[in-house]
């Protein structure tokens, strides 16, 4: 079946350390996206990539980072420097650019910061 | 840039009650529009989405949305809700040339009651 997966579920880091968050997905989209969500906030947009070795900062980048090696595969990286952490984490992708076309998310990591 | 509102935070009816969950959107020319929704601790699914034509879509799980472009609304509809509907609604609004990114809404949380 094709999808889209995140690991861990559940994340716990200790303040101060950098954790990445994992994102694959085997639906051949081009586009990937990283999502922060909050309660009562709604989803927020941290990354968005179009295609491979590319990507953009979106709302909320201060703090993250991203990495889009291969086509299946857009990792976010959690750093130090981001002051409020705990969150849910959404990864989604799109068959490619453009606005017309939806997203399909991934089941979501809940990072805990101890 | 564009906006997205969904005016109730909290909304319960009673199961085998009609539904109708509210969406404003701010943008200058017509947008695609969605309609997600989300179970406690998931991803987001896909319900619903307009890029042109009928104004009256037909998603998933008996669902409805209507596009008004006068009042700027997309609003949800169901007639007969079932208990396995409760979950936190999401509108999201994405533009023409805008990477295909989605402004989303801060969520309408569902309870229904038996």
């Amino acid at each position: 079946d094709g999808g889209i997966t995140q690991s861990p579920k559940y994340l716990f880091r200790k303040e101060g350390q950098n954790v990445t968050l994992s994102c694959e997905q085997n639906l051949n989209h081009d586009a990937m996206y990283w999502y922060r969500q909050d309660p009562g906030q709604g989803l927020r947009l941290i990354y968005y990539s179009q295609i491979v070795n590319d990507f953009q900062k979106g709302d909320i980048a201060e703090g993250y980072s991203v990495s889009r090696e291969k086509k299946e595969s857009f990792p976010l990286t959690v750093t130090s420097a981001q002051k409020n952490p705990t969150a849910f984490y959404l990864c989604a992708s799109s068959i490619t650019a453009g606005g017309r076309h939806e997203q399909f998310f991934g089941p979501g990591t809940r990072l805990t910061v101890l | 840039a564009q906006s997205v509102t969904q005016p109730d935070i909290h909304i319960t009816v009673s199961e085998g009650a009609s539904l109708e969950l509210r969406c404003n959107y701010s943008y200058g020319a017509t947008p695609y529009l969605f309609w997600y929704v989300q179970s406690p601790g998931q991803g987001l699914q896909l319900l619903l989405k307009y890029f042109s034509g009928d104004t009256l879509v037909q998603g998933i799980k008996g669902f409805e949305a209507e596009f008004k472009r006068s009042q700027s609304s997309f609003n949800l509809r169901k007639p007969s809700v079932h208990w396995s509907d409760a979950a936190e609604y999401f509108c999201a609004v994405g533009v023409a040339g805008g990477g295909n990114k989605l402004t989303f809404g801060t969520g309408t949380q569902l309870k229904v009651e038996l």
